[in-house]
C-alpha cells in the first residue's frame, strides 16, 4: 500500500514564524502536491512537483514556497506565517505514467493554527 | 480555480437507503475521480471514470459520467453509518493535476 506521511497532525505557530511542513511518500512517485483545505472551498492546490528540484505554482502559491531535494520528500514552507494561513494542509503523491491513471494518494493532513 | 461543483452540499439519510451525489464541471476532461474524506483525515480514492466511459461500478459504488452535460453522479447503495464522510469529485484535464470540488457532506444515521 502507498503510504504518504506528514510530519505533524496538529501545529500551532505564531504570526511571523517560519513554518516547515514535511511530506514523505514511499512509493517512488514522481508527482507530489500540496493543498490547503478550507470549509466550503474544497481543496486548493498550492504547489506541485513533477520531479526532484522541480516545482510549479498551483492556484494559490502566494505566501508559500516548496522544496524537493529528494524524490520521496516534498516540503511546504511558510516564510512568515499569517493568521489567514490557518488551515488544513494536505500532501499527496501520484505516479507519472502514461495514460490517465493519475490517482492521488493523500497523507493524513496537518491542521495548522497561526495565532 | 474550482472545476467540479458537487450537489447537494450536505445529505442526511437513514442507514440502508441509497445516497446520490452529483458533480458538474466546466471544461473537457481526461477522467473524473471520486474521493472520500473521513472527518479531519486525508482523502481516499474511491473510483475513476475515463472520459470515454459512461458508467462504472465498484462494490456498492456506481458512478456515471455524461460528458455532453459535463456532469457525473456517485451512487452509494445500501448505505452504512461508516459511509458518513465528505465526498469530493476531482477532474483531470492535462498532465497530472486534479481540480477538486467543494464536496458533499454525507451523514448516514443508524
Amino acid at each position: 500500500d502507498v503510504k504518504v506521511t506528514q510530519s505533524s497532525r496538529y501545529l500551532v505557530k505564531r504570526t511571523g514564524e517560519k513554518v516547515f511542513l514535511e511530506c514523505v511518500q514511499d512509493m517512488d512517485h514522481e508527482n507530489m502536491f500540496w493543498y490547503r483545505q478550507d470549509p466550503g472551498l474544497g481543496l486548493r492546490l498550492i504547489y506541485f512537483s513533477y520531479d526532484v528540484k522541480m516545482k510549479e505554482k498551483g492556484d494559490i502559491p502566494e505566501g508559500y514556497s516548496v522544496s524537493r531535494e529528494k524524490k520521496e520528500r516534498f516540503s511546504l514552507i511558510l516564510e512568515s506565517a499569517s493568521t489567514n494561513q490557518t488551515s488544513m494542509y494536505l500532501c499527496a503523491s501520484s505516479f507519472s505514467g502514461l495514460g490517465d491513471t493519475d490517482t492521488q494518494y493523500f497523507g493524513p493532513g496537518t491542521r495548522l493554527t497561526v495565532l | 480555480s474550482q472545476q467540479g461543483e458537487e450537489d447537494p452540499q450536505a445529505l442526511s439519510i437513514q442507514e440502508g437507503e441509497n445516497a446520490t451525489m452529483n458533480c458538474s464541471y466546466k471544461t473537457s476532461i481526461n477522467n473524473l475521480q471520486w474521493y472520500r474524506q473521513n472527518s479531519g483525515r486525508g482523502l481516499v480514492h474511491l473510483i475513476l471514470i475515463r472520459s470515454n466511459e459512461r458508467e462504472k461500478h465498484s462494490g456498492r459504488l456506481r458512478v456515471t459520467l455524461d460528458t455532453s452535460k459535463k456532469s457525473s453522479s456517485l451512487l452509494i447503495t445500501a448505505s452504512r453509518a461508516a459511509d458518513t464522510a465528505s465526498y469530493f469529485c476531482a477532474t483531470s484535464q492535462y498532465g497530472n493535476k486534479l481540480v477538486f470540488g467543494a464536496g458533499t457532506i454525507l451523514r448516514v444515521k443508524s
